[in-house]
C-alpha cells in the first residue's frame, strides 16, 4: 500500500539547535517528493520538490535531500519563527495527486 | 495578492444541509485540485481538474460530494445532505502545465457541521 510517513511527530527544540525531520515513503513509480509548512489555520506553503535519489534543494535555514526510501528535512540554527507543521508529500508517475503524511509539528523556544 | 483564494472562510451549517464552496486558482494555471484535512492530518486528496475536465476522483469520495470547474477557471465543491463526520478545511490548490508538480494552496474553507 502506498504510504508517507512522517517522524517524529511533534519535536521542540530550542532557537538555535539544528535537527532533522524524516519522512519514508513506499509509492510504486515516484514522480516527485515535496515538502510543504503549514502555519495553524492556513494551506500549505511550497517549500522543495526532490526528484531523484541524491538531490538537495535549500533554502535559508532548510535543506531537503533524498534517497531511494526516505527524505530529510534539515533545519540549521532554528529561529522560532520556524514554527511550523512540515508535510512531506509523495506525487505519483502514473497520477497527479500526491499523498501527504501526517506532518511533523515544528516548535522553537525562544 | 494573486494566490489562490476560496470563500467561505469558514462555514458552521447543521447536518443535512448542503454546502458550496468556491476557488479561485491562480490565474495561469490549469489545473486545480481539491484536498480534505482534519485536525493532525495531512491533506487528503479529494478531485482533480484539468482545465474543465474531472479527471480524477478518490474512492473515498463519497456520492454526497461533487465538484464542478465549468469554465476551466474557478471551481466549486459541493457536499450535499452534510454529516458531522464531513466537519474539516477544505483545501483547493492550482498548479500550472509547465511546472506541474509544484501546487499552490489557498487558505481553506473551515467546515463545521453542527
Amino acid at each position: 500500500e502506498d504510504q508517507v510517513t512522517q517522524s517524529p511527530e511533534a519535536l521542540r527544540l530550542q532557537e538555535g539547535e539544528s535537527s532533522s525531520l524524516n519522512c519514508s515513503y513506499t509509492v510504486s513509480g515516484l514522480r516527485g517528493l515535496f515538502w510543504y509548512r503549514q502555519d495553524p489555520g492556513k494551506g500549505p506553503e511550497f517549500l522543495f520538490t526532490l526528484y531523484s535519489a541524491g538531490e538537495e534543494k535549500e533554502k535559508e535555514r532548510l535543506k531537503a535531500t533524498l534517497t531511494k526510501k526516505e527524505s530529510f528535512l534539515h533545519i540549521t540554527a532554528p529561529k522560532p519563527e520556524d514554527s511550523a507543521t512540515y508535510l512531506c508529500a509523495v506525487g505519483y508517475s502514473s497520477a497527479s495527486k500526491i499523498i501527504f503524511g501526517s506532518g511533523t509539528r515544528l516548535s522553537i523556544r525562544p | 495578492d494573486t494566490g489562490v483564494s476560496q470563500n467561505p472562510r469558514h462555514k458552521i451549517t447543521k447536518r443535512g444541509q448542503n454546502v458550496t464552496f468556491r476557488c479561485d486558482p491562480i490565474s495561469e494555471h490549469n489545473r486545480l485540485y481539491w484536498y480534505r484535512q482534519t485536525l493532525g492530518q495531512g491533506p487528503e486528496f479529494l478531485t482533480y481538474f484539468q482545465n474543465e475536465a474531472q479527471l480524477e476522483k478518490s474512492r473515498l469520495l463519497s456520492d454526497r460530494f461533487s465538484a464542478e470547474r465549468p469554465k476551466g477557471s474557478f471551481s466549486t465543491l459541493e457536499i450535499q445532505r452534510t454529516e458531522q463526520g464531513d466537519s474539516a478545511m477544505y483545501l483547493c490548490a492550482s498548479s500550472s502545465g509547465q511546472s506541474a508538480d509544484t501546487q499552490y494552496f489557498g487558505p481553506g474553507t473551515r467546515l463545521t457541521v453542527l
